[in-house]
């Protein structure tokens, strides 16, 4: 079975550039989550889907940040414009509905994003 | 203050001996998870081990354990017999249902390094 994969795997813009990243969830996993590390900081929360609803949107930075997940398959991220500090990893990760804290959440590789 | 905390950076390990990486958190929840992760140089972050807030027992994982002392708010890992592909970051995170939802607060992460 495939794990979470996203895409691209490094991307390089320049500042005022719009980027897209992709993740493609495991099949049958309806909560989706989107992470980042930025550089010398910890993984933070981003956003987290459940199909195509989302369910929690509050560690999003700012309106330059699109999450959509159309259809309850594959998300995207989009940053419009890109700013310096969006530099990072992004991470997302996937997981099948569980009502306890056992949960568990497969990440993807993330995707690493440096913004010039 | 920090919900998860990881105070040992960096580390080094002699190859086939047990290392215990530490992890300390804090919650008002009950019920709650803790989860490892391990993150070789490639940059995937994989799944390695759980514990639940009410499980009586450690976790155990082939090689990997988690010494929970749910009083003193710890759980650290513990690697027995390190291999050289031990080498990566390894983080602890905690997943709170009732405080914030299905997102993981992740740790600041320690550098484990296996000594040939």
């Amino acid at each position: 079975e495939a794990g979470v994969t996203q895409f691209p795997s490094h991307s390089v813009i320049e500042k005022g550039q719009t980027v897209t990243l992709r993740c493609d969830p495991i099949s049958g996993h309806d909560n989706l989550y989107w992470y980042r590390r930025v550089m010398g900081k910890e993984i933070k929360f981003l956003l987290h889907f459940v199909k195509e609803s989302k369910q929690d949107e509050s560690g999003m930075p700012n309106n330059r940040f699109l999450a959509e997940r159309t259809g309850g398959t594959y998300s995207t991220l989009k940053v419009q414009p890109a700013e310096l500090e969006d530099s990072g990893v992004y991470f997302c990760a996937s997981s099948q509905v569980s009502k306890d804290s056992q949960e568990t959440q497969y990440f993807g590789p993330g995707t690493r994003l440096l913004v010039l | 203050a920090q919900k998860i905390t990881q105070t040992q950076p960096g580390m080094f390990v002699q190859e086939k001996e047990a290392v215990t990486l530490d992890c300390t958190y804090d919650t008002s929840d009950q019920s709650y998870g803790l989860f490892w992760y391990k993150q070789p140089s490639s940059g995937e972050m994989i799944f390695l081990i759980y514990q639940g807030s009410y499980d009586e027992q450690n976790a155990t994982e082939g090689r990997y354990s988690l010494n929970f002392q749910k009083a003193r708010k710890s759980a650290n890992l513990v690697i027995s017999a390190s291999q050289l592909g031990d080498s990566a970051m390894y983080f602890c995170a905690m997943r709170e249902p009732y405080n914030a939802g299905n997102m993981l607060t992740f740790g600041g992460g320690t550098r484990l390094m296996v000594k040939p």
